[in-house]
């Protein structure tokens, strides 16, 4: 089965600079990455994804790169504000009829104001 | 629109009981999934319904967990008897059918197991 493992675990920046979180799959056959935010207590919330025939994908600050031959993609968030401080899991599945996804560890990110 | 809806938020059960977990999904979804959560890791897919019929159960423990989902709307999950690892988040998620359609969460019941 699919394996995605993401990092760091925990990552901490300054208000305003730049957030990296990286994952990667073993199952080349997936090919849906979805990056979900999830806030102390809450929902994970979709917040951007990308599918396998594009490299990348912004929306705002969010971007979100892939690289299938490596099998990995990454998150990027820029100009942080501390409202983007949460936990984010990365996920890797099939563009089939089910839309098994599967997660990796998450990351929880902190800005300091 | 509404959320999916789940029920209780919290249960506290001990070791060998059972409980059960109820998930409303968006209405017309015809795709429900219950994912387990452990604290400090990812959702882990339990099961996944499209419709009343049951699509991928594989990483569901059978010997102690069931699932159902009657008239292919609402949805209970249940555990017996409970195990201490069992304690996590059980989280309900519906799309409108499956592959491309992003997954809306519930806001979880968190299980505890003493």
């Amino acid at each position: 089965g699919e394996n995605v493992e993401q990092h760091p675990s925990t990552l901490s920046v300054q208000e305003g600079d730049s957030a990296v979180i990286k994952c990667t799959y073993s199952d080349s056959a997936s090919n849906y990455f979805p990056w979900y935010k999830q806030e102390l207590g809450k929902r994970p919330q979709l917040i951007i994804d990308i599918r396998s025939n594009v490299g990348e994908k912004k929306d705002q600050r969010i971007a979100v790169t892939l690289n299938k031959t490596a099998k990995h993609f990454s998150l990027h968030i820029t100009e942080t504000q501390p409202e983007d401080s949460a936990v984010y899991f990365c996920a890797a599945g099939l563009q089939t009829g089910a839309n098994n996804l599967f997660f990796g560890t998450g990351t929880r990110l902190t800005v300091i104001p | 629109e509404a959320g999916v809806a789940q029920s209780p938020r919290y249960k506290i059960i001990e070791k060998r009981q059972s409980v059960a977990f109820w998930c409303n999904p968006i209405s017309g979804h015809a795709t429900l999934y219950w994912y387990q959560q452990i604290l400090g890791q990812g959702p882990k897919l339990l099961i996944q319904f499209q419709n009343n019929g049951v699509v991928d159960d594989s990483q569901l423990p059978k010997d102690r967990f069931s699932a159902e989902r009657l008239k292919g709307v609402d949805s209970t999950l249940k555990i017996q008897p409970a195990k201490l690892e069992d304690s996590a988040v059980y989280l309900c998620a519906s799309s409108p059918t499956g592959g491309t359609s992003p997954l809306h969460f519930g806001n979880g019941t968190r299980l505890t197991v003493t």
